[in-house]
């Protein structure tokens, strides 16, 4: 079985640019989660999604960061414009409808703003 | 809130030795835990996971956890550390909306 599939790995733009992250999740996994890691922090939540609708968003920052999770499947993030604090590394997971049973994570795609 | 803490930031421990990190949370009811492992620019992977039942939870590369509700902790034990287990760990509950809220996170160091 596949995992979560994130592209790209690396990502290095300059402040002001758009940028945008991919996330496959596990096949059935009607649920997928973006996280946003800190350097030296742990992941925090930036929305998540059932199927294609985003039941959770209060701590994406709406002004710059936008989502979709068209025909509720596979999910991408952008920011634009990038800001330096937006540097990170950002997480996408998935989980099964069976609740909290298992939360899959992807490898992430670190983003450097300069 | 729901919240989980860390204690250690980092923690350095001699190949063989023991090893045990220290997790507690704050949750209303009865919480879904989990210990990730990270290694250096990977992502998240499962060590174990307690939902209800037996206590002592066993994982993964030799790893367990034991869930105590008096002391709202879930502390990751392993009996003999290998220098591959240098990583940074992260214990996470399971919060009421359905999203893992993290701690911060230990940096694990062996030394051989």
């Amino acid at each position: 079985e596949a995992g979560v599939v994130q592209s790209p790995r690396y990502k290095i733009i300059e402040k002001k640019q758009p940028v945008a992250f991919w996330c496959n999740p596990i096949s059935g996994h009607n649920t997928l989660y973006w996280y946003r890691q800190n350097l030296g922090q742990g992941p925090e939540l930036l929305i998540r999604y059932e199927n294609e609708e985003a039941v959770d968003d209060s701590q994406l920052p709406k002004d710059r960061f936008s989502a979709e999770r068209l025909k509720g499947v596979d999910s991408t993030l952008k920011i634009q414009p990038a800001e330096l604090g937006d540097s990170a590394v950002y997480l996408c997971a998935s989980s099964p409808p069976t609740p909290r049973t298992g939360y899959t994570f992807g490898s992430g795609t670190r983003l450097t703003v300069v | 809130a729901q919240s989980v803490t860390q204690p250690d930031i980092h923690i350095t421990v001699s190949e063989g030795a023991s090893l045990e990190l220290r997790c507690n949370y704050s949750y209303g009811a009865t919480p879904y835990l989990f210990w990730y492992v990270q290694s250096p620019g990977q992502g998240l992977q499962l060590l174990l996971k307690y939902f209800s039942g037996d206590t002592l939870v066993q994982g993964i590369k030799g790893f367990e956890a034991e869930f105590k509700r008096s002391q709202s902790s879930f502390n990751l034990r392993k009996p003999s550390v290998h220098w591959s287990d240098a990583a940074e760990y992260f214990c996470a509950v399971g919060g009421s909306q359905g999203n893992l809220i993290f701690g911060k996170g230990t940096k694990l160091s062996v030394k051989p």
